[in-house]
């Protein structure tokens, strides 16, 4: 079974700093990982994804993740914060069959002006 | 396209009472999914769906039940619903998995 760790569930940073939203997983398995982000009222949508190809991956508004499989990690990390940046952030795990994806209990990031 | 559709988007039920969430996807897509949001919690696969007439349970499926006659329909069904079951309620559907789209949502409170 998969499933991924968010630490931190509240991140407050301040417009231009960096931001780092934190995951890491545990799969039996080489797993495929993602990030998601929630605005208000809105559903899910991709931010980015690993599956196994380069280990920084790049993702959309300026985001990206590396997986490190010594540290069982795939930390989200935006040099620049934004104020639209404010939402929720989820990450995810699936194994290779894609059949079952798992959230995390995702981090709100907070954008101070 | 419109993509993925959840009808309705709010409810509020009485304990006992049931009802149908109805989520249709026009992307073609083999793969759907239903998740349930709660604060803190973040998301939990209720059922999932590779196919039509295929399904299968996930981590929470107590009290729901689901079909997939088509490949754009992949409807909830509540029986009997009770308090535990207010929630906010997603629909997904994914091509080959890797990338979900998801539905505005419905948010249901039992009373």
């Amino acid at each position: 079974a998969q499933s991924v760790t968010q630490l931190g569930s509240h991140v407050s940073v301040s417009e231009g700093a960096l931001v780092l939203l934190r995951c890491n997983y545990s799969s039996s398995v080489p797993p495929y990982l993602f990030w998601y982000v929630q605005y208000p009222n809105q559903g899910l949508q991709l931010l980015l994804k690993y599956t196994s190809a380069a280990t920084l991956v790049k993702g959309i508004n300026g985001f990206e993740a590396e997986f490190k499989k010594s540290e069982t990690s795939f930390h989200l990390t935006k040099p620049s914060a934004h104020m639209s940046d404010a939402a929720e952030y989820f990450c995810a795990v699936s194994d290779r069959s894609y059949q079952k994806v798992t959230f995390g209990i995702g981090t709100k990031l907070q954008v101070i002006p | 396209n419109a993509g993925v559709t959840q009808t309705p988007k709010f409810r509020i039920l009485k304990i006992g009472q049931s009802m149908t969430l109805q989520c249709t996807q026009d992307m073609n897509h083999n793969y759907m999914y239903w998740y349930r949001q709660d604060p803190g919690m973040g998301l939990k696969l209720i059922y999932y769906s590779v196919g039509a007439g295929i399904t299968d349970k996930g981590e929470v499926p107590n009290g729901y039940n689901v079909s997939r006659s088509t490949t754009e329909d992949f409807p909830l069904r509540l029986e009997l619903a009770a308090p535990s079951q207010t929630s906010v309620y997603f629909c997904a559907s994914s091509l080959e998995g890797a990338n979900l789209f998801f539905g505005p949502g419905t948010r249901l409170t039992v009373l």
